[in-house]
């Protein structure tokens, strides 16, 4: 089934040390987001890519970093620096502009993945 | 920069009740989408408008683009126990970014 995947659901990490999110999509979407979620909030988006080798930061961009070397991946590092790194985080894929047609503008969610600093 | 307010931010109603939600832009976009979070999940595509006064329905819901194209609504038609969630809309901008509303969150009595 085509689907975005995001790996591990749950992860927990000690303060200092750097985790990366594991996101995988095989819908052949061009554009590829990673957002956080903290409780009772909205999505804020961290970085997105519309093409492969590059992307661009969003809103909330410090102290995470990202790559996106295959069209299909697109791992979020969240480093040492990011002071409040507790949340849940989504990553989400569409078409993206350069194919853009209606169905273009839609995009599409992983199931999450938990993170807990202890 | 763009700004979306949706509202309301919660809402807790009786099953059977309808529901309605609704979202403003301060620009004009070309597509509105509604989606829907469950807790602990991510969230899922209920609704795409693509047109100026489009109206589409999935159900027991419907969305509709406004004629001037800074807002949008979702109705929920009597409600049930599993609609229980946030609701977001969501706007796509010509540079790419999805902008979300703020959620309304939904709760439904038995």
């Amino acid at each position: 089934d085509g689907g975005i995947t995001q790996s591990p659901k749950y992860l927990f990490r000690k303060e200092g040390q750097n985790v990366t999110l594991s996101c995988e999509q095989n819908l052949n979407h061009d554009a590829m987001y990673w957002y956080r979620q903290d409780p009772g909030q909205g999505l804020r988006l961290i970085y997105y890519s519309q093409i492969v080798n590059d992307f661009q930061k969003g809103d909330i961009a410090e102290g995470y970093s990202v790559s996106r070397e295959k069209k299909e991946s697109f791992p979020l590092t969240v480093t040492s620096a990011q002071k409040n790194p507790t949340a849940f985080y989504l990553c989400a894929s569409s078409i993206g502009p350069f194919r853009l047609t209606n169905s273009g503008n839609t995009i599409y969610f992983g199931e999450g993945s938990w993170l807990t600093v202890v | 920069g763009q700004q979306l307010n949706q509202s309301p931010q919660s809402m807790f109603i009786q099953e059977g009740e309808d529901v309605s939600m609704n979202c403003t832009s301060s620009s004009i976009f070309n597509t509105w989408l509604w989606y829907k979070q469950d807790p602990g999940e991510g969230p899922v595509l209920l609704i795409a408008l693509y047109k100026a006064g489009e109206l589409t329905s999935n159900g027991r819901l419907t969305a509709q683009f406004g004629i001037t194209r800074k807002d949008s609504f979702l109705n929920i038609s009597a409600s049930i126990p599993s609609d229980v969630g946030i609701y977001f809309c969501a706007l796509r901008s010509n540079t790419g970014k999805l902008i979300f509303g703020q959620g309304t969150t939904l709760q439904v009595k038995p």
